[in-house]
């Protein structure tokens, strides 16, 4: 079956420092879908990436998916206290369903 | 537009009951997720409603069921509650099924004791 795993699981960073979490998949996927949580909130919708290669960026975020499409990027330029939060991706396989990683837990240190 | 609206939003069940949850999509959204989260786990996908048919399962006992409406509000209920079901339930909605952006509601937080 689908195993999508997400690296690191926890990650402290002072303010200032950058961060980057990957997302790694067992098989090819068809897109990836990144997802942000704040404490106590629910996932948001951040971005979708559905081409080899693809590399998109909001503001200090920059997402990339891999040429081969089993591996995706979430990397955080200069590190703020709203970043902090669980960042989630959500790998879509071709049978039309989503699988969520483990999720990164960022805290940022003022 | 309203977001997607989840009650109640705590829960406090024994083991052994059975707990209902309602889910309001979005309106216009048509598909309904149901996901689990834990600690331990993260985020596990339950199911997907679209158009009253329940078109994705993940892989959870018999005793998690769901439904949906024709007006595409969903429930979920979880029979014969014991301690390992507590967690966050979260519904999302999203326009079409299967990948299409999902939109998440505050959840269900739900203890067993």
């Amino acid at each position: 079956g689908q195993q999508v795993m997400q690296i690191p699981q926890y990650q402290h960073v002072q303010e200032g420092e950058d961060f980057t979490t990957y997302c790694n998949s067992s098989t090819t996927l068809s897109n990836i879908q990144w997802y942000k949580q704040r404490p106590g909130g629910h996932p948001v919708f951040l971005i979708q990436l559905v081409k080899s290669g693809e590399v998109k960026k909001q503001k200090r975020l920059t997402f990339q998916f891999g040429e081969a499409k089993k591996n995706s990027s979430l990397h955080i330029t200069a590190t703020q206290t709203t970043d902090v939060g669980t960042y989630f991706c959500a790998a879509g396989d071709t049978g039309n369903q989503f699988y969520f990683g483990t999720g990164t837990s960022l805290t940022v240190i003022p | 537009k309203a977001g997607v609206t989840q009650t109640p939003r705590y829960l406090i069940k024994t083991r052994g009951q059975q707990v209902t949850l309602s889910c309001s999509p979005i309106s216009g959204h048509r598909s309904v997720s149901w996901y689990q989260q834990t600690p331990g786990q993260g985020l596990q996908f339950l199911f997907e409603y679209f158009s009253e048919t329940q078109r994705n399962k993940g892989n959870f006992p018999g005793r998690f069921s769901g439904r949906q409406f024709s007006n595409s509000r969903s429930e979920m209920n979880v029979s014969t509650l014991e301690l390992g079901d507590s967690a966050l339930y979260l519904c999302a909605s999203s326009y079409e099924q299967g990948q299409d952006t999902q939109y998440f509601g505050p959840g269900t937080r739900l203890t067993v004791l």
